[in-house]
């Protein structure tokens, strides 16, 4: 099946910071999502993005379908930021189902 | 607009005992649903996912499983639970779009604890 990996594991910023996260995936997929767990469980979703560049407030992603990865970057962090960030693409051959990454955990701090 | 409703948040059950987590989706017609597990870490693990009523697809050999009685219904159910069945189980829906998976939505969880 596809393989999804995403980096950094795990990220500690301070409040007002910017970063970047990575999806890598290991074939050709026509949609890509981008979720935020947050501290409660539950899984929000941010960007529908099969390519192309979105941004929502201090949010923006960017996926190079061609090149097999996604960004999402944030900017001026949070600390309703912190959580985990997942990515999911459709697995190989079927339109039925959608492979995870196994996350980015972020923490933002005072 | 479309919602999804799961529960129990939350559960505590002994090893042995039965299980039923319930999933219903508002606000649109024949969703594929899915239910996902995910233990202590962070990975999200498909567990079923139906495209239709009574059409179940399992991806992992377990004690659990899942029923969709109805269009916008998908059950998750054990006869006797193991100690490894704890976790976070999510239900989420998505409508296909040909070739497309569709944007997948996510319930609020549910919580279950195997003593």
């Amino acid at each position: 099946g596809i393989q999804v990996e995403q980096s950094p594991p795990d990220l500690i910023l301070q409040e007002g910071a910017n970063s970047t996260l990575r999806c890598n995936f290991s074939d050709s997929v026509n949609n890509l999502q981008w979720f935020h767990q947050n501290p409660w469980g539950q899984l929000i979703n941010l960007f529908y993005i099969p390519s192309g560049t979105k941004q929502n407030g201090r949010l923006s992603a960017t996926t190079v379908a061609t090149e097999r990865y996604s960004l999402l970057y944030i900017s001026s962090s949070q600390t309703t930021d912190s959580g985990v960030y997942f990515c999911a693409v459709p697995e190989t051959g079927t339109a039925s189902k959608l492979t995870f990454g196994t996350g980015t955990r972020l923490q933002v701090t005072l | 607009s479309q919602t999804i409703h799961q529960w129990p948040a939350t559960l505590v059950q002994p090893v042995g005992s039965p299980l039923s987590l319930e999933c219903t989706v508002e606000g649109t017609s024949n969703p594929n649903l899915y239910w996902y597990r995910q233990a202590a870490g962070r990975g999200l693990q498909l567990l079923f996912y139906s495209v239709g009523i009574g059409q179940i697809s399992s991806e992992v050999p377990q004690n659990l499983s899942a029923s969709r009685p109805q269009d916008r219904q998908f059950i998750l159910s054990s006869k006797k639970l193991l100690l490894s069945d704890s976790g976070f189980y999510l239900c989420a829906w998505s409508v296909a779009v040909g070739v497309d998976t569709g944007e997948l939505f996510f319930g609020e969880g549910s919580r279950l604890t195997v003593l």
